[in-house]
């Protein structure tokens, strides 16, 4: 299985602020995921990360509100900006893992903005 | 486009009750990929188990099993002997492909499954 891990666990932002979240994965790989959950609810996918090219973001979700950077093949960053109490979620990066193989998780970042 | 339905929301049984997890797909795809995981109250995805839309074998893991059937789009999950636990939400998901940009995930709403002792 992969290791997945992400920075900060957890947080508590004011309204107006941004908050940049990291994901470190345990091997090369091109595409990673950012997924947002919302309280109670499923995960949605927000982005998909492909090294060396732009962000592809689906439906209901923006490059100036989430913007994503892929600076290398293991490591990822998703930016919350301008924060609203409505995104409150965790949010939460996932890789596949090798050919054939299935796509692992990170623990999620719950993130409260009040 | 592709979806997956839950449509049970939440489930309660008593411990050593056996109890089944219902998940119905819609793809157009003829090739496919479908997922259970598992989210406990500490809050990570748990992968559970992979299954392909070419292969419709039953599998067996533990007191775990999965029973796919491409004729009814469904991919249930049951539980035997069901423990505290096994409470947790799980989710059934379902990917076009393994690698690359269509190997992101489609997921059901959830059901949360709570075992009494």
């Amino acid at each position: 299985s992969a290791v997945i891990s992400q920075k900060p666990s957890r947080d508590i932002c004011q309204r107006g602020t941004s908050l940049t979240i990291q994901c470190q994965v345990d091997s090369q790989v091109t595409m990673m995921f950012w997924y947002r959950q919302q309280p109670g609810q499923s995960l949605t996918l927000i982005a998909t990360a492909n090294q060396g090219s732009e962000a592809t973001y689906e439906s209901g979700f923006v490059i100036d509100k989430f913007p994503i950077s892929r600076p290398n093949l293991t490591f990822s960053t998703l930016t919350v900006s301008n924060m609203s109490p409505e995104d409150s979620s965790i949010y939460l990066c996932s890789r596949t893992s090798g050919e054939g193989e299935t796509q692992y998780f990170g623990p999620g970042t719950r993130l409260l903005v009040l | 486009a592709q979806k997956v339905t839950q449509a049970q929301t939440e489930i309660s049984v008593v411990e050593k009750e056996d109890v089944t997890l219902d998940c119905v797909y819609e793809t157009r795809d003829t090739t496919y990929y479908l997922f259970w995981y598992k989210q406990p109250p500490s809050g990570e995805l748990v992968f559970l188990i992979r299954r392909n839309s070419f292969d419709e074998q039953n599998e067996i893991s533990g007191r775990y099993s999965w029973n796919f059937q491409k004729s009814t789009s469904s991919f249930n999950f049951t539980i035997t002997a069901s423990q505290v636990v096994d409470s947790a939400v799980y989710f059934c998901a379902l990917s076009e492909a393994i690698t690359g940009a269509n190997s992101k995930l489609t997921f059901g709403k959830g059901i949360t499954l709570s075992v009494r002792p």
